[in-house]
C-alpha cells in the first residue's frame, strides 16, 4: 500500500503570494490532518478533514484554509504569504477521525520557503 | 509550562549504548505517540500507547498513566537511529488533537 504523498516537496514563494499544497492519503483513509512545523513553534495542528468536511481547526488565521475532495485527497491553501509562514507542512491520514482513536500516518511534508 | 515535556533535548551516544528518552505530560490523554523524524522532514509513527508497554525490534515504549510519563528505549543503538524523536499526546481537553513535545535530537556515533 502506498503511503501518504505530498506535493510539491519543496516550494519557494514570495511575500504576498498564495500557495496550494496537496496531500493524498493512504488508500482507504478518509481523514486527513494538516500540521505546521517551525523551529520556533514546533508542530502545530492546522485542521482535520473527514468526508469532505472540516472536523476541527487549530489556532491559525483565516489565511490558512483547506478542503477535501470526494477521493479523500486534501489541499491546503495559504493566501497572502508572510515570512513567518516558512515551515514544513505535514499531512497525516487515518481511517477515521482522530477522535475515534485511529493511528495517523504522516507524509514526507512540503517545505515552504517564503522570501 | 508546556503540556508535553521531553528530556533530554539533545542526546549523543556511542553505537551499542542503551538509550532512554522521556516524556511527561500534564493533560488528560486518550493515547500517547512516539514518532521519529529524520533530516528531510518525514515523520514515521513508532508507537501509539494508551497503557503498559510495546516493543518493536530494538525499540521499547512504556507509559505510566498515573504518573503521566512515558519512556522510549532503544537497545543496541546504531548510527541509523540518529533522528529526532517526538512525543505527542492525544488530548482529551483539546478535542483529541495531538499536542507535541519539542523533540529529542539523538545522535549515535559509530
Amino acid at each position: 500500500k502506498a503511503g501518504v504523498t505530498q506535493t510539491p516537496r519543496y516550494l519557494i514563494k514570495t511575500r504576498g503570494q498564495q500557495v496550494t499544497l496537496s496531500c493524498s492519503p493512504i488508500s482507504g483513509h478518509r481523514s486527513v490532518s494538516w500540521y505546521q512545523q517551525t523551529p520556533g513553534q514546533g508542530l502545530q495542528f492546522l485542521f482535520e478533514y473527514f468526508s469532505e468536511t472540516q472536523r476541527n481547526k487549530g489556532n491559525f488565521p483565516g489565511r490558512f484554509s483547506g478542503r477535501q475532495f470526494s477521493n479523500s485527497r486534501s489541499e491546503m491553501n495559504v493566501s497572502t504569504l508572510e515570512l513567518g509562514d516558512s515551515a514544513l507542512y505535514l499531512c497525516a491520514s487515518s481511517l477515521a477521525p482522530v477522535t475515534q482513536g485511529y493511528e495517523q500516518y504522516f507524509g514526507p511534508g512540503t517545505r515552504l520557503t517564503v522570501t | 509550562k508546556n503540556e508535553v515535556e521531553q528530556s533530554p533535548q539533545n542526546l549523543t551516544a556511542q553505537e551499542g549504548e542503551f538509550i532512554t528518552i522521556n516524556c511527561s505530560y500534564s493533560v488528560g490523554i486518550s493515547a500517547l505517540h512516539w514518532l521519529q523524524q529524520h533530516p528531510g522532514g518525514g515523520i514515521v509513527s513508532l508507537f501509539m500507547l494508551s497503557s503498559g508497554k510495546k516493543k518493536h525490534g530494538r525499540l521499547i515504549a512504556t507509559i505510566n498513566i498515573q504518573e503521566k510519563h512515558s519512556s522510549l528505549h532503544i537497545t543496541a543503538s546504531h548510527p541509523r537511529d540518529s533522528a529526532v524523536y517526538i512525543c505527542a499526546v492525544r488530548s482529551l481537553d483539546s478535542n483529541y488533537q495531538l499536542i507535541w513535545g519539542a523533540g529529542t535530537k539523538l545522535i549515535i556515533k559509530p
